[in-house]
């Protein structure tokens, strides 16, 4: 079955950099669209990025645009997210979750989540 | 970008249906049959409930259903059991390869 497995947050000082992991196993990586969705403590869903299946694209949320960068490693089947100049609006539960297409049209399956907390 | 309208709660007692609205615009919800709806437990990850508006993944129950009408889709619970008490999701896609999500419906089953 699919799995997605985060790694990579923590605690990150503002203005700071973090880098986010996202291992995928159970289904054809290299296939399918993949999406980054925050969700900050006690509020709802935000979507945050999307990559198509062949890494030619990267889509953002005007929140994090020009500051995070989502790619691909289909070799590796993991999907990153790469967050410069952090905010402390970034503090957020991130999670990986795979498109039901090769770019993007909904969420199938989400991974567990990992917190990212961006606090001096 | 601006976030999907859901009424932030939603009640009812066992044995009862109730319906969970998603308000959008012609540019998300109104231009796309993408509309998906997530059930989310407290400290767990968000479970596809509906997508492509109204079908249903397997292993969902059927108990659960989804509608689109213009810029509105709605979730309905119908013969609400204890477990589906969760905080519930909408999302569309909403163009040039963007999702936009609602902001969240907490369903009290009383």
């Amino acid at each position: 079955q699919v799995h997605l497995v985060e790694s990579g947050g923590g605690v990150v000082q503002p203005g700071r950099s973090l880098r986010l992991s996202c291992a995928a196993s159970g289904f054809t990586f290299r296939n399918y669209g993949m999406h980054w969705v925050r969700q900050a403590p006690g509020k709802g869903l935000e979507w945050v990025a999307t990559i198509s299946y062949d890494r030619s694209n990267g889509y953002y949320a005007d929140s994090v645009k020009g500051r995070f960068t989502i790619s691909r490693d289909n070799s590796k089947s993991t999907l990153y997210l790469q967050m410069n100049s952090l905010r402390a609006d970034d503090t957020a539960v991130y999670y990986c979750a795979k498109d039901e297409s090769y770019v993007s049209s909904w969420v199938d399956y989400w991974g567990q989540g990992t917190l990212v907390s961006v606090s001096s | 970008q601006s976030a999907l309208t859901q009424p932030p709660s939603a009640s009812g007692s066992p044995g009862q249906s109730v319906t969970i609205s998603c308000t959008g615009t012609s540019s998300d919800v109104g231009g796309y049959n993408y509309v998906s709806w997530y059930q989310q437990h407290p400290g767990k990850a968000p479970k596809l409930m509906i997508y492509e508006v109204s079908k249903r993944p397997s292993g969902v129950p059927d108990r659960f259903s989804g509608s689109k009408s213009g810029n509105t889709a709605s979730l309905t619970v119908s013969g609400l059991q204890a477990e589906d008490e969760a905080d519930y999701y909408c999302n569309s896609y909403a163009g040039r390869n963007t999702l936009v999500f609602g902001g969240g419906t907490k369903l009290t089953v009383l």
